[in-house]
């Protein structure tokens, strides 16, 4: 598509119950990244992808969160036992090439963001 | 859509004036410095970047403007019209290869 797509756009689980947040990327971009954005806050770095290289996992707040991305382009994120905590909007994008590297053109490692999914845990 | 904060700062401007929106990150050794512009209910959309090299950057109605001695950031929207109003987000990459850092955002609100 022209864009990233995220589904679904709103998810409301209740407390304890797994959901799955899919992200589909701008076709060719090898990079992919899920953020998570709460309320009166910033967006904050959850875990990316760079082709076949092995994820940067370093920003999932807890091991309920785990992400895969299947064949190079779809992303799930997968949030077990979800807490009240883990309300937020949850934002995929994603880049032709991975965090800028030194001398590259930065237009290539620009992050193109869908529109999120809003998960409401109550 | 919802906002995306309730609580962020936010700047007021008449339309037509230039809206200076500010950002100060704490990493020296920040070498990549961007801005976005996101409005209710949708995703963070890229407006400007800036390579540490570079003190000024110039886009159509935008600048980003790079103090590294105070390690502070500007984005300057000249001639404020009512679609800028939104949350900005700055974001820097910290060190070697890795994923930019946002800040947590100010909220433009332009007044016709």
């Amino acid at each position: 598509g022209a864009g990233v797509s995220q589904s679904p756009s709103n998810k409301v689980t209740e407390k304890g119950k797994d959901v799955e947040l899919r992200c589909d990327p701008i076709s060719g971009h090898t990079a992919l990244y899920w953020y998570r954005q709460s309320l009166g806050q910033g967006l904050e770095f959850l875990i990316y992808f760079q082709g076949n290289s092995a994820p940067d996992k370093s920003g999932l707040p807890s091991d309920r969160f785990s992400a895969e991305r299947t064949g190079g382009s779809v992303s799930t994120l997968t949030i077990q036992r979800t807490q009240q905590e883990d309300s937020a909007v949850y934002l995929c994008a994603s880049s032709l090439q991975g965090p800028l590297l030194a001398g590259g053109e930065s237009g290539a490692n620009v992050l193109t963001f869908g529109a999120g999914s809003r998960l409401t845990v109550l | 859509g919802e906002s995306v904060g309730l609580h962020l700062p936010t700047l007021s401007v008449q339309e037509g004036d230039n809206s200076i929106i500010n950002c100060a990150y704490s990493n020296s050794a920040s070498d990549y410095f961007i801005w976005y512009k996101q409005e209710s209910g949708k995703g963070p959309q890229f407006i400007i970047d800036i390579r540490s090299n570079m003190d000024k950057r110039q886009g159509q109605r935008v600048t980003v403007l790079l103090n590294k001695t105070v390690k502070h950031l500007s984005l300057q929207i000249a001639a404020t019209q009512p679609g800028d109003s939104a949350v900005y987000f700055c974001a820097e990459r910290r060190w070697g290869n890795t994923p930019l850092v946002f800040g947590k955002g100010t909220r433009l609100s332009v007044i016709a």
